[in-house]
């Protein structure tokens, strides 16, 4: 069965500098998909990001980039140049090929500060 | 981009009666929708996969005759809580998914805003 664990349950980091935010996986599925979401404090997901087991190059999607190392089987997102509107909860989830559902991990709360 | 909403947002009720929850896709057809439930500081569980025109798969552990779930149209799948106790509170929130085939990718998938259940 399917893992995600995520280690940090909570990150600080300043306005304007970077972070990373850990995720691991696993499963014996050759193919999957890797998601990243965002959960501000009003509670909807937001989708920021997707890495395909196939996929050659880590994703990228402005300031969000995903660090895929499959062999270690992590998937950590990184935030490039942090804003205030960036402290949320973050998810990382995966989906094996042909499956339908999304496991979630545990989630980390990051708190960017002035 | 897809657009997945539920209502109500907040609901509060009294111990013992049933609540509903709507989720619609708004402008695309789902062939199948997903009802997580979050409890507070956790992460999302799912309850259960909603295809449309069949009964839904539930997970592990939850009780299908708690949590109805009908997917009548491809556009509107719901959820009952029936005989809500305090314990059902939580934030339950839907995701739906588009018919494309194929596998992982994105632009698949789409949640809503959630449903904060409150029972008193």
């Amino acid at each position: 069965a399917q893992k995600i664990t995520q280690t940090q349950p909570g990150m600080f980091v300043q306005e304007k500098e970077a972070v990373t935010l850990d995720c691991t996986y696993d499963t014996s599925d050759p193919s999957y998909g890797l998601f990243w979401y965002k959960q501000p404090s009003s509670g909807e997901m937001i989708f920021l990001i997707y890495q395909g087991s196939y996929d050659q190059q880590n994703a990228t999607e402005g300031r969000y980039s995903l660090n895929f190392q499959k062999a270690r089987k992590s998937a950590n997102l990184v935030i490039s140049a942090s804003q205030l509107g960036d402290s949320a909860m973050y998810f990382c989830a995966m989906r094996l090929t042909g499956f339908q559902k999304l496991v979630f991990g545990t989630g980390t709360r990051l708190l960017v500060s002035p | 981009g897809a657009v997945v909403s539920q209502h109500p947002s907040w609901v509060i009720c009294k111990s013992g009666t049933s609540v509903k929850i709507e989720c619609r896709s708004l402008d695309f057809q789902a062939t199948t929708m997903f009802w997580y439930r979050q409890f507070p500081k956790q992460s999302l569980m799912l309850m259960a996969t909603s295809n449309e025109g069949s009964k839904a798969t539930y997970e592990q552990g939850v009780e299908k005759d708690k949590f109805l779930i009908n997917h009548a149209s491809l556009t509107l799948s719901t959820l009952t809580v029936t005989s809500a106790h305090p314990e059902d509170s939580s934030f339950y929130i839907c995701s739906a998914r588009t018919g494309l085939a194929g596998g992982p990718s994105t632009g698949e998938l789409f949640f809503g805003e959630g449903s904060r259940l409150t029972v008193l």
